[in-house]
């Protein structure tokens, strides 16, 4: 079946710093990559997502990039802040109606 | 519009009794879902359903049941509930293929 993996696992950086968060894959039929995030005790929500078409997205301080010739793609968060504080999931897909989430990453953001 | 909603938030089950959880979502979507979601483990599928009167079976679905009658309401059901049960439940729904999912506010069960 597929395989997703997420790294690292743990992330603790410093207010206003970067954070890169990747996520690798097996499917090469995949064509859809979310990022998901989760605060404690809440739901998952979308942040950010790309399609197979396209290299790179840019929402305000998060992108994804995405390399599908190395089936990975990567979640960037500039100047963090303390409410970047969550754990963070890939979730990529190939359309057969069956996601499989990443473990997940926990961001730590420093103040 | 209420997104996707879930009953009951919370439940205590001891080994052996059953229960449904319910699923309701005001979008009009064609699919939802069914997740567990472990400490350590992410969420993992249980079943899915493409539209009103379809199911099916996704990464973990022994021990579960599911009916989508209706197309806003997805139930998943325990029949003889376990300890290995214990996990916080999420639903969630989406539109067309792939797509972002919308996700339940969780039912945190715990099978005693």
């Amino acid at each position: 079946g597929e395989n997703v993996e997420q790294h690292p696992s743990t992330l603790s950086v410093q207010e206003g710093d970067s954070a890169v968060i990747k996520c690798t894959y097996s499917d090469s039929a995949s064509n859809y990559f979310p990022w998901y995030k989760q605060e404690l005790g809440k739901r998952p929500q979308l942040i950010i997502d790309i399609r197979s078409n396209v290299g790179e997205k840019k929402d305000q301080r998060i992108a994804v990039t995405l390399n599908k010739t190395a089936k990975h793609f990567s979640l960037h968060i500039t100047e963090t802040q303390p409410e970047d504080s969550a754990v963070y999931f890939c979730a990529p897909t190939s359309g057969t109606y069956k996601y499989i989430f990443g473990t997940g990453t926990r961001l730590k953001v420093l103040a | 519009n209420a997104g996707v909603t879930q009953t009951p938030k919370f439940r205590v089950l001891k080994t052996g009794q059953s229960m449904t959880l319910l699923c309701a979502q005001d979008m009009n979507h064609e699919y939802m879902y069914w997740y567990r979601q472990d400490p350590g483990m992410g969420l993992r599928l249980i079943h899915y359903s493409v539209g009103e009167g379809t199911t099916a079976k996704g990464e973990v679905p022994d021990g579960y049941n599911v009916s989508r009658l209706k197309k806003q309401n997805f139930l998943l059901g325990l029949e003889s509930a376990a300890p290995s049960q214990t996990s916080v439940y999420f639903c969630a729904s989406s539109w067309g293929q792939p797509n972002e999912q919308f996700f339940g506010p969780g039912t945190r069960l715990t099978v005693l």
